[in-house]
């Protein structure tokens, strides 16, 4: 079975940019979360959803990010216009469902982005 | 607010036993998981203790004091590819906070 499936797996762009980041979550998993790693600040959750609904996206940094799920099997996360400090490796995970199963999720290979 | 605490690196000789500790803050807390991460790869799932006590997976075990807000993973038999980042994280009223991670290096 395929696990979570992200795409592109590199992406390098100039400020000002529109970024789109993609995800596929391991099918039958209702859970979703997308994060974000750097050096400086770690493994961060940027927002979750459950059955394609958004729940917590607290941890988006700025209006410049936006996430959607318009079905249970995509989702999308785009910052416009981009900045060089968004650069980051973003990561997609999907777990079965809520409560206990938040505890193992799934982790899609990453996205490295590179804003110059 | 929730926040983990665990050493940012641990060298460790071949075969040998390392413990590597995770202390929380929290709200609201559910349970702790480990995850290990290899250099340019993505997390994976190695554990989870929603209760005190340990947990073994063949060579890896966890364990949890939530009285003592404390947990630690133990790694025995250490070989080289057991060489990565080792994150401890929590599950409360977010679904999981991630600690810094711990950077384990394995020696011959």
């Amino acid at each position: 079975d395929a696990g979570v499936i992200q795409s592109p797996r590199h992406e390098v762009t100039e400020m000002g940019q529109e970024v789109t980041l993609r995800c596929k979550p391991i099918s039958g998993h209702n859970s979703l979360f997308w994060y974000r790693q750097t050096m400086m600040r770690g493994l961060e959750l940027l927002i979750y959803f459950n059955n394609n609904v958004p729940i917590d996206d607290s941890g988006m940094p700025e209006d410049r990010f936006s996430a959607k799920m318009p079905n249970a099997s995509f989702s999308t996360l785009k910052i416009q216009p981009s900045e060089p400090r968004d650069s980051a490796v973003y990561f997609c995970a999907s777990s079965p469902g809520g409560g206990s199963s938040y505890n193992e999720q799934f982790f899609g290979p990453g996205t490295r982005l590179t804003v110059l | 607010g929730q926040s983990l605490e665990q050493p940012s690196e641990v060298t460790a000789v071949e075969g040998a036993i390392v413990q590597i500790n995770c202390t929380y803050q929290t709200s609201g807390f559910y349970g702790l998981s480990w995850y290990q991460q290899h250099d340019g790869g993505a997390p994976t799932f190695l554990s989870y203790n929603g209760l005190d006590g340990l947990e073994e997976t063949g060579r890896f075990s966890s364990f949890l004091s939530r009285s003592d807000s404390y947990g630690y993973l133990l790694l025995q038999e250490l070989q080289m590819k057991d060489s990565a980042s080792y994150f401890c994280a929590v599950s409360g009223n977010t679904p999981l906070v991630f600690g810094k991670g711990t950077r384990l290096s394995v020696i011959a």
